[in-house]
């Protein structure tokens, strides 16, 4: 069964300072995996996805994420963190070939000015 | 763009009362899906549809029912609306010849007293 697992249920980070939001997964093959972000009030928007090409990823407004099969990881990276960051963030599986997809309970990112 | 609107974002109803919340896409997705938000929860699959006319049912889908008649259009229908359905709803598309990412709505935060 495919599950996913992030390890912080709330991050704070200075703005400036690097974003770190942890995720494993469990997955009895090979994997898609995606972050996807929830700013106050909106809805969800993709922020990146890995199906099985580079395992460094690249996303939007600077953010990407390793696949790391050892490790059965899919961390949340951003090098300088912004204000504007501040959200929740969830961390996805998809389960099987029906395109359903299994949500993380999600970590809330502060940004301290 | 994707675009993927849901008809009401707030919406506030009495126990018993019979509930629409509808969802309508632009871009021809076949797969529509309503999930429920909660605090620590993350999003919790409700009902989904592959294509018009067909449904299954999710993890969750006890007190709900939903109708599809137009490709564009996906409805969740609460038959008895409860407190304990007080939450955020959240309508995704995909397009199966895409990836496996999904499209959100900005969502309907409902409140049942």
């Amino acid at each position: 069964a495919q599950s996913v697992t992030q390890l912080d249920s709330h991050v704070s980070v200075s703005e400036g300072t690097p974003v770190l939001l942890r995720c494993n997964y469990s997955s009895s093959y090979s994997p898609s995996l995606f972050w996807y972000v929830q700013h106050p009030n909106k809805g969800l928007q993709l922020l990146l996805k890995y199906t099985s090409a580079a395992t460094l990823v690249k996303g939007i407004n600077g953010f990407e994420a390793e696949f790391k099969k050892s490790e059965t990881s899919f961390h949340l990276t951003k090098p300088s963190a912004h204000m504007s960051d501040a959200a929740e963030y969830f961390c996805v599986v998809r389960t099987g070939n029906t395109g359903k997809l299994i949500f993380g309970q999600g970590t809330t990112l502060q940004v301290k000015p | 763009d994707v675009k993927v609107t849901q008809s009401s974002r707030y919406l506030v109803k009495r126990t018993g009362e019979k509930v629409f919340l509808e969802c309508v896409q632009d871009m021809d997705h076949e797969n529509m899906f309503w999930y429920r938000q909660d605090p620590g929860l993350g999003l919790r699959l409700i009902y989904f549809s592959y294509d018009v006319k067909m449904k299954e049912k999710g993890d969750i889908p006890e007190g709900y029912s939903v109708s599809r008649e137009k490709k564009e259009r996906f409805s969740l229908i609460l038959e008895s609306a409860s407190t304990n359905q007080t939450s955020m709803y959240l309508c995704a598309s995909r397009s199966p010849s895409g990836g496996y990412e999904q499209y959100f709505g900005p969502g309907t935060r409902l409140t049942v007293t």
